[in-house]
């Protein structure tokens, strides 16, 4: 069974662009959830989404939104790109259908650097 | 506040020899617990979790963990460290009834040779 594939997994961009990853789940995954990782800030959960629906939120401002397409499929996008968006942007999938077990399975990540 | 603690940054030990990475969770109820591995670049590897029943859980690579319910503690073992266990492990929660995981800063493993 293929893993969580993202897409791409290097980007450079300038401040003020705006920039979306793609995050495909392991097949039946119908829960996608995004996070952040920064050497000062660690892990930082950004947003889950299950059937196309946004089920929690990180602390994060506006300028970070996701969505998910009815193949599971998840897009985030970072709009008005600050320095302190460069990080390493992960994605992970899960059955999740009930709240409770919630094993994620991670994909490798998007290298984002702002300059 | 639900928070995940890993009191050690860095860690570094000899191959062969015993390895335990500490974590404290903070949660008013048990929450699902994880241990992850992160390789340099990679995205994060499942080693094993905890959702119920018997405390000391067994996982890949041969890595255990003991949840202490008394001590809100997951602390993850090893009786004999190879040199590719070098990583970042992080500890996570999963607060039952939600699906968002809270994850330590991690632990930087060196062994050395």
């Amino acid at each position: 069974k293929a893993g969580v594939t993202q897409t791409p997994r290097y980007l450079i961009k300038t401040r003020g662009q705006q920039v979306t990853l793609s995050c495909s789940p392991i097949s039946g995954h119908r829960s996608v959830s995004w996070y952040q990782q920064t050497p000062g800030q660690g892990l930082q959960f950004l947003f889950e989404y299950f059937s196309e629906t946004q089920r929690n939120k990180g602390n994060f401002p506006g300028r970070f939104s996701g969505r998910q397409f009815s193949n599971s499929r998840s897009e985030m996008n970072v709009s008005t790109l600050e320095l302190g968006d460069s990080a390493l942007y992960l994605c992970a999938s899960s059955l999740a259908v009930l709240a409770g077990i919630n094993e994620q399975f991670f994909g490798p990540g998007t290298r984002l650097t702002v300059l | 506040a639900q928070s995940v603690t890993q009191p050690d940054i860095h860690i570094t030990v000899s191959e062969g020899a015993s390895l335990e990475l500490r974590c404290n969770y903070s949660y008013g109820a048990t929450p699902y617990l994880f241990w992850y591995v992160q390789s340099p670049g990679q995205g994060l590897q499942l080693l094993l979790k905890y959702f119920s029943g018997d405390t000391l859980v067994q996982g890949i690579k041969g890595f255990e963990a003991e949840f202490k319910r008394s001590q809100s503690s997951f602390n993850l073992r090893k009786p004999s460290v190879h040199w590719s266990d070098a990583a970042e492990y992080f500890c996570a929660v999963a607060p039952s009834g939600t699906y968002k995981y809270i994850f330590g800063t991690g632990t930087r493993l060196k062994v050395l040779a």
